[in-house]
């Protein structure tokens, strides 16, 4: 199985900050990574696919970059509804695989 | 609206079993392949199985292959999970997913939307 790690485990910041979450693949898997937010008590919500597309609906204050085994969601400027647990995944093999998530928390 | 609604969660003993439903409205469900995706309490996400848009090819991960099985009722546009031989470590939250259309017989395992989740508690 792929194994996904995302760097940091947890981050505190303030409004306004700009914010980056890296995902790091265990082989190369190309742009087949994804990004999810998960708001506590609620189903994860998909916002990057394809390691850069933005899903429908979702702000453009977040993007994705990165190919191969490297990536990392950016959020330009954070807003307090953005508070939340972030997950990377890949989609490039079966299992599909998460990272153990990112929790950004209030500064 | 894509809606996504689980049911059939709850409290089980270790060796039981457990149905698990998800209906779905919203979107042409038949054209679509499915997931559940789990999460035990306070831990991170966990594929479990997918299944193609007319029901004719299943796959699981490894920790639930031969116990649990996923199927589909596309003319009730429900998903399925039948979980037997339930243990501890099957506790969790069991969401089913929607994978995002890529067309024909193709899936992409993007979960573009989620359902609200069910927890399926495995104790004596």
């Amino acid at each position: 199985d792929i194994q996904m790690t995302q760097s940091p485990s947890s981050l505190s910041a303030s409004v306004g900050d700009r914010v980056t979450i890296t995902c790091r693949a265990s082989q190369s898997i190309s742009s087949y990574v994804n990004w999810y937010q998960q708001k506590s008590g609620k189903a994860p919500k998909l916002l990057i696919y394809a390691a850069s597309s933005l899903q429908s609906g979702v702000p453009s204050r977040f993007s994705g970059s990165g190919s191969g085994t490297d990536f990392t969601l950016t959020i330009s400027s954070l807003q307090p509804e953005d508070f939340a647990t972030y997950y990377c995944q890949q989609s490039y093999s079966t299992p599909p695989t998460f990272g153990q998530g990112t929790k950004v928390e209030i500064k | 609206e894509v809606q996504l609604v689980e049911s059939g969660g709850g409290l089980v003993q270790p060796g039981g079993s457990l149905r698990l439903s998800c209906a779905a409205s919203g979107f042409t469900f038949s054209s679509y392949w499915m997931h559940w995706v789990r999460q035990a309490p306070g831990k991170g996400l966990v594929w479990v199985s997918r299944i193609k848009s007319d029901g004719t090819s299943t796959t699981y991960a490894d920790s639930v292959k031969g116990r649990f099985t996923i199927s589909r009722d596309n003319a009730k546009k429900t998903l399925y999970m039948q979980m037997n031989s339930l243990r501890a470590e099957d506790t969790a939250v069991y969401y089913c997913a929607r994978d995002r259309h890529c067309g024909g017989d193709c899936y992409t395992t993007d979960f573009d939307s989620w359902g609200q989740g069910t927890l399926v508690t495995v104790s004596s």
